[in-house]
């Protein structure tokens, strides 16, 4: 079936660095986009999300970019610090409450 | 606000043996979730529970993966018989109505078949 993949399993970023983490997406008919924050030990933590019905969503720090033209997600980190180091999914789904398909993960390293 | 609660947050069994997890949403959240997450990959739903009723059981391996949620709000998920393959994080969500986007993940219980 059609899934969220990831370009780049690995991200190393020196702090204060911008960091910028990419995602493609096979179906078209997604609605809504996620981006999660796993650190080790723990469940995803909500980032940020965004709807296919926009292209930007800003929130502190960080930035989602949608460009369903050629299904690509982007999450921008600013000024990333050493917390930032986690590994973050994409995730997809068609409609509120359906079931979310996430991508296979990048991990950010941050560099002091 | 309590978060998702699980446990137990380790298990190591052998195959073929039985093993049980036991998830807690978060108060007032009528959606619950159980993902697996096998290492290096994103968490893959196995069911989804809207109260009491299951919504999407899809990927529920049924032959030896299970789950309830009697009351509607703790749930349990078992595997019976474990294979070495169910080797994997095993997470609960929860979400305050069908239909809400965030879902809250707990910590996740690690399964270990040997």
């Amino acid at each position: 079936g059609e899934s969220v993949g990831l370009h780049l399993p690995t991200l190393s970023v020196q702090e204060g660095d911008n960091s910028i983490i990419n995602c493609a997406y096979s179906n078209s008919a997604s609605d809504y986009f996620i981006w999660y924050k796993q650190e080790s030990g723990k469940g995803p933590q909500f980032i940020i999300d965004i709807r296919s019905n926009m292209d930007k969503r800003q929130g502190q720090r960080v930035t989602v970019l949608l460009n369903k033209t050629v299904k690509h997600l982007s999450l921008q980190i600013a000024a990333t610090q050493p917390g930032d180091s986690a590994v973050y999914f994409c995730a997809e789904t068609l409609d509120a409450g359906n079931m979310l398909t996430f991508g296979g993960g990048t991990r950010l390293m941050v560099k002091p | 606000e309590a978060g998702v609660a699980q446990s137990p947050r380790y298990k190591i069994i052998e195959k073929r043996q039985s093993v049980a997890f036991w998830c807690n949403p978060i108060s007032g959240h009528a959606t619950l979730y159980w993902y697996q997450q096998i290492l290096g990959q994103g968490p893959k739903l196995l069911i989804q529970f809207q109260n009491n009723g299951v919504v999407d059981d899809s990927q529920l391996p049924k032959d030896r993966f299970s789950a309830e949620r009697l009351k509607g709000v703790d749930s349990t998920l078992k595997i019976q018989p474990a294979k070495l393959e169910d080797s994997a994080v095993y997470l609960c969500a929860s979400s305050f109505l069908d239909g809400s986007y965030e879902q809250y993940f707990g910590p996740g219980t690690r399964l270990t078949v040997t």
